[in-house]
């Protein structure tokens, strides 16, 4: 496609259950980047991939959130045991090369919901 | 440690009125600064971006921002908004050495006729 995917677009689960968050980038963007927002805030860092390899993941909240991209192409943010918390608007990212000034294109988002 | 901060939530104003929307930002290194719209249900999308030379960046849709070192300021203007600009907006810095964006809270543009 285009531009950045996420799928589903939204999710509702419930407290403990386990989800997972899937990001197609732009075709041959080696980059992706992982954020979540949070009602009335900006969006927050979580992980960042330079081709396979978690580059950053410094931004993840804890031992409960975990990510791949196993073929440097797309990647599934993994969230177990859920917390009602963990409602937000998850956002992926791409750019080309990950250098510091390149363009981060963003997905549409997927709602998180945690009941 | 680098942070954002937008200076305010709400900007309520007529259309064809000018606007500014004001960032800060606070960073110990050399930044690259960046402001995202995010439209009702839609994905961020660039505006514009200060990397370095001119202080003065244009962007899309009429926008252009001012970066000043001596303030730390990234405020982004235009002058005379349209109904279609009522949106989202996001200041944004780089993470230290990385790649990773470090956003502000978001300032709400609502422009009404």
């Amino acid at each position: 496609g285009a531009g950045v995917s996420q799928t589903p677009s939204n999710k509702v689960t419930e407290k403990g259950k386990y989800v997972e968050l899937r990001c197609d980038p732009i075709s041959g963007h080696t980059a992706l980047y992982w954020y979540r927002q949070s009602l009335g805030q900006g969006p927050e860092f979580l992980i960042y991939f330079q081709g396979t390899g978690a580059a950053d993941d410094s931004g993840l909240p804890n031992d409960r959130f975990f990510a791949v991209r196993p073929e440097g192409s797309v990647s599934t943010l993994k969230i177990q045991r859920t917390e009602r918390g963990d409602s937000a608007v998850y956002l992926c990212a791409s750019s080309l090369t990950g250098g510091t000034s390149d363009e981060q294109f963003f997905g549409p988002g997927t709602r998180l919901t945690v009941l | 440690a680098q942070s954002v901060t937008q200076l305010d939530s709400q900007v309520p104003v007529f259309e064809e009125a000018p606007v500014e929307l004001r960032c800060n930002y606070s960073s110990s290194v050399s930044v690259y600064l960046f402001w995202y719209v995010q439209y009702p249900n839609q994905g961020l999308q660039l505006l514009l971006k200060y990397l370095s030379g001119s202080t003065l960046v244009k962007g899309i849709n009429g926008f252009e921002a001012e970066f000043n070192k001596s303030q730390t300021s990234f405020h982004l203007r235009k002058p005379s908004v349209h109904i279609s600009d009522t949106a989202e907006y996001f200041c944004a810095v780089t993470r230290g050495a990385g790649t990773a964006l470090i956003f502000g809270k978001g300032t709400t543009l609502s422009v009404s006729s």
